[in-house]
């Protein structure tokens, strides 16, 4: 079935610095690719999404690459701030069902 | 509503307990899913609504798991008989309609805690 993978473990970086948070999948057929983001205390809200190979989804500074040929779809943002502190999931739906990653917690250290 | 509403937000039952979960879906979305966030887990899916019929419930635990909807609109998870395992964060989420490229919208949860 449907699987999405995030690299393991939670993410300590300082303010300014450069985020990569990788992400790869196993579908069937074309699905559309997304991160979600969870803030402290928050639900779950979409952060960027793409929907076909090559599309560059982007938000609040955060973009993704839709990677066919390598099935990733890793979030990386320039400089983070202390605000960027959250969980983030990786997610995919190929069959009207979404499926997530296990997350990773980001902490931004000022 | 202008987003997607759960109740209750806290709940602390005792084993062997039945508990139900209710969620209020954004007006208008078709597409309801139940998810299970455990500590240290990602979000695992439950179940998927389309309208009031389920054409996929795959992911339910147990036959202690249920849920239904009625009128397009308000979903009832129930768990039968908790156990500690059923401890975790339950999350719903609607969309506008059925597709791979729809984003989901969620409701902040409800915390289920079986004592």
């Amino acid at each position: 079935g449907d699987s999405v993978t995030q690299m393991e473990g939670p993410v300590t970086l300082s303010e300014e610095a450069f985020l990569t948070i990788n992400c790869t999948y196993t579908a069937t057929g074309y699905p559309s690719l997304f991160w979600y983001v969870q803030y402290p205390g928050e639900g779950l809200q979409l952060l960027l999404k793409a929907t076909k190979a090559d599309d560059k989804g982007s938000n609040k500074g955060f973009e993704a690459t839709y990677r066919k040929e390598t099935t990733s779809f890793h979030l990386e943002k320039g400089s983070v701030q202390v605000s960027d502190s959250a969980v983030y999931f990786c997610a995919l739906n190929g069959n009207n069902r979404l499926a997530f990653g296990k997350g990773n917690q980001v902490v931004v250290i000022p | 509503g202008a987003g997607v509403s759960q109740s209750p937000s806290n709940k602390v039952t005792e084993k062997g307990k039945d508990v139900e979960l209710r969620c209020d879906p954004i007006s208008g979305h078709t597409a309801l899913y139940w998810y299970r966030q455990s500590l240290g887990q990602g979000l695992e899916f439950l179940i998927y609504f389309q309208g009031n019929s389920a054409p996929d419930k795959s992911g339910l635990p147990s036959d202690r798991f249920s849920a239904e909807r009625t009128g397009g609109s308000v979903s009832t998870l129930t768990i039968q008989r908790t156990q500690q395992e059923d401890s975790a964060v339950y999350l719903c989420a609607s969309s506008s309609r059925q597709g791979r490229n729809t984003e989901a919208f969620f409701g902040q949860g409800t915390r289920l805690t079986v004592v």
